[in-house]
């Protein structure tokens, strides 16, 4: 089954820097990667996802890289914001017959210093 | 529109006690899935449902866990005789159907075994 490594599990920035997370994931045949945000103690929420036909997807100050080759895919955060700090989590499903679940990395927890 | 939500938000038992879990997805959503996310740790694939036919139960932990979904709609997890390491954070998400993207979770029910 699929395998998704997410690195690094804790990161700290300063207030408007850059914060970049990464994951790698074993299946070959996944093919849509989500990113989600879980603030403490409420439910997780999908902030960007990218399907395996794009390479590079932008909403605002948030971007998610691709790289099928190399089997890894990455979450870029810009002019990080206080209310950015959460826990994100980075998934991986092949969607096809008996695989539609997601796999999840163990998370990163995010905190964006004033 | 309403989101997914569970019952109860908070469960204490005693170990060895059955405890029953609810979950209401969104109206329209066809998949429904089941996930476990222990402290710290990310979310774990438990059961997924689509429509009427039968569930994937790969990811149940043993079989003291069960699920059913009642009409395509409201689904209970039933865990048997609990133990100690039962206890997370159970996620229910719906979709609207089973390969469309966008898993939407509900808040969750804190499960803790004494």
């Amino acid at each position: 089954g699929e395998n998704v490594e997410q690195h690094p599990s804790t990161l700290s920035v300063q207030e408007g820097d850059s914060a970049v997370i990464k994951c790698t994931y074993s299946d070959s045949a996944s093919n849509y990667f989500p990113w989600y945000k879980q603030e403490l103690g409420k439910r997780p929420q999908l902030i960007i996802d990218i399907r395996s036909n794009v390479g590079e997807k932008k909403d605002q100050r948030i971007a998610v890289t691709l790289n099928k080759t190399a089997k890894h895919f990455s979450l870029h955060i810009t002019e990080t914001q206080p209310e950015d700090s959460a826990v994100y989590f980075c998934a991986a499903s092949p969607r096809r017959a008996g695989s539609y679940q997601l796999t999840f990395g163990k998370g990163t927890k995010l905190s964006v210093i004033p | 529109g309403a989101g997914v939500s569970q019952s109860p938000s908070n469960k204490v038992t005693e170990k060895g006690k059955d405890v029953e879990l609810r979950c209401d997805p969104i109206s329209g959503h066809t998949a429904l899935y089941w996930y476990r996310q222990s402290l710290g740790q990310g979310l774990e694939f438990l059961i997924y449902f689509q429509g009427n036919s039968a569930p994937d139960k790969s990811g149940l932990p043993s079989d003291r866990f069960s699920a059913e979904r009642t009409g395509g709609s409201v689904s209970t997890l039933t865990i048997q005789r609990t133990q100690q390491e039962d206890s997370a954070v159970y996620l229910c998400a719906s979709s609207l159907k089973r390969d469309t993207d966008t898993q939407y979770f509900g808040p969750g029910t804190r499960l803790t075994v004494l």
